[in-house]
């Protein structure tokens, strides 16, 4: 079975500074991984995702995430954050044939001022 | 475009009265389709998906119940609410292996 963990529940940052938030995942099979951003009483929306190709992916928002499988990670990262990035993250895996999304639990991302 | 919709986005129930939160997506044939919940402050909890019209998997045994009568639309029922039924339900569809999610409804059982 696949799984999914958020190493960190909260994550404060000043503005204009770098942020990575981090994601593990454990499977014994190939995967696809996802990060979404949820904002306050919004449903989520897809930053960028993992299929295949190049290991580092480029999403909106000016995110960016490193698959690492070796270590099986999947850590997102934005050299410069806004206040408008306060959200909540999740990281989600799924692997070929299957029809759903595993989640982990979130990060709240927090940019102070 | 694919578009998703939920409805109603807030709602009010006391303790015991039946639910109905509908999904409907436009832009695309045949999706898959979820209903999620989520508590206050929590992850989110997968309650039911469905692969085509009249298929319906549940994820967790509990007082709620999902069809599926047409193939756009994806409905989420109860017929005596909880407390612990309150939360944000989250309907989303799937083509491929990514979700895309609707807006949300915002269920308070009192």
């Amino acid at each position: 079975a696949q799984s999914v963990t958020q190493l960190d529940s909260q994550v404060p940052v000043f503005e204009e500074a770098p942020v990575e938030l981090r994601c593990n995942y454990s499977s014994s099979v190939s995967v696809y991984l996802f990060w979404y951003v949820q904002y306050p009483n919004q449903g989520l929306q897809l930053l960028l995702k993992y299929l295949s190709g190049s290991t580092l992916v480029k999403g909106i928002n000016g995110f960016e995430a490193e698959f690492n499988k070796s270590q099986t990670s999947f850590h997102l990262r934005k050299p410069s954050v806004h206040i408008s990035d306060t959200a909540e993250y999740f990281c989600a895996v799924t692997r070929r044939g299957a029809q759903k999304l595993v989640f982990g639990q979130g990060t709240r991302l927090t940019i102070n001022p | 475009s694919q578009t998703i919709h939920q409805w109603p986005a807030t709602l009010v129930q006391p303790v015991g009265s039946p639910l109905s939160l509908e999904c409907t997506v436009e832009g695309t044939s045949n999706p898959n389709l979820y209903w999620y919940r989520q508590a206050a402050g929590r992850g989110l909890q997968l309650l039911f998906y469905s692969v085509g019209i009249g298929q319906i998997s549940s994820e967790v045994p509990q007082n709620l119940s999902a069809s599926r009568p047409q193939d756009r639309q994806f409905i989420l029922s109860s017929k005596k609410l909880l407390l612990s039924d309150s939360g944000f339900y989250l309907c989303a569809w799937s083509w491929g292996y990514e979700q895309y999610f609707g807006p949300g409804t915002r269920l308070t059982v009192t």
